[in-house]
């Protein structure tokens, strides 16, 4: 069964440091996202991409946050300039095509952990 | 605005238990209603869904019913194996979106 998968599973990174956390969405799949989960807080939405751009974001993602689809099977998220705070684990999800808006399922990769120092 | 509130864990059981964890939302219109669970070392992973009023998800003995009425998803198994301990997050999509709202989740830990 195809899946999401995610790179690295784990990275720590000084404070300030530049970090590119990678997904490679289910291949049919034209809707992406990232999610992230702090530790002991819920799971919070980032961002959508379609069409290669940005559909929604959230207020957290902000100016240090990017997303980009460089090729046919990658989406990154970039963070700038990394905060202690910036400390979560990120979830990438995919979703298909839909015929109906948000009865489609999405689908999450296993988390990156960032831990950042 | 929209939330999704669901009990706190943890909640822990017997082997052949009975399990509920109540799962309530906040939004316009009728959006459609979810549960991923999380097993140990690993990512999130659709259970089950709903996505109108009165409709009834249902995957590896577990089930949910949207209820309008009450704005509830309440997740149950009738019969708990220890494999079941994981944690749960009942989640929305609202109409016209495509972006998930969690709740906290709920850890279950299900003993032998």
């Amino acid at each position: 069964e195809p899946e999401v998968t995610q790179t690295p599973s784990h990275q720590v990174t000084q404070m300030g440091q530049e970090v590119i956390l990678r997904c490679v969405p289910i291949s049919n799949h034209l809707y992406f996202y990232w999610y992230r989960q702090i530790l002991g807080q819920k799971v919070e939405f980032l961002v959508s991409f379609y069409n290669n751009e940005i559909s929604e974001k959230s207020e957290i993602f902000d100016d240090q946050f990017s997303v980009e689809r460089p090729d046919g099977s990658n989406f990154t998220l970039k963070i700038r300039s990394t905060k202690l705070e910036d400390s979560a684990m990120y979830f990438c999800a995919s979703s298909p095509h839909h015929r109906g808006v948000g009865k489609e399922t999405q689908y999450f990769g296993p988390g990156t952990r960032l831990l950042v120092l | 605005g929209n939330s999704v509130t669901q009990m706190e864990g943890p909640v822990t059981l017997s082997e052949e238990a009975f399990l509920t964890i109540n799962c309530t939302y906040t939004a316009t219109g009728y959006p459609s209603l979810f549960w991923y669970v999380q097993y140990p070392g690993e990512g999130l992973q659709l259970l089950l869904k709903a996505t109108k009023a009165d409709d009834k998800g249902s995957n590896k003995g577990f089930e949910a019913t949207y209820r309008k009425e009450t704005t509830s998803f309440h997740l149950e198994k009738g019969s708990v194996q220890v494999s079941d301990s994981a944690v749960y997050f009942c989640a929305m999509i609202k109409a016209a979106g495509n972006k998930l709202t969690f709740g906290g989740g709920t850890r279950v830990l299900v003993k032998p």
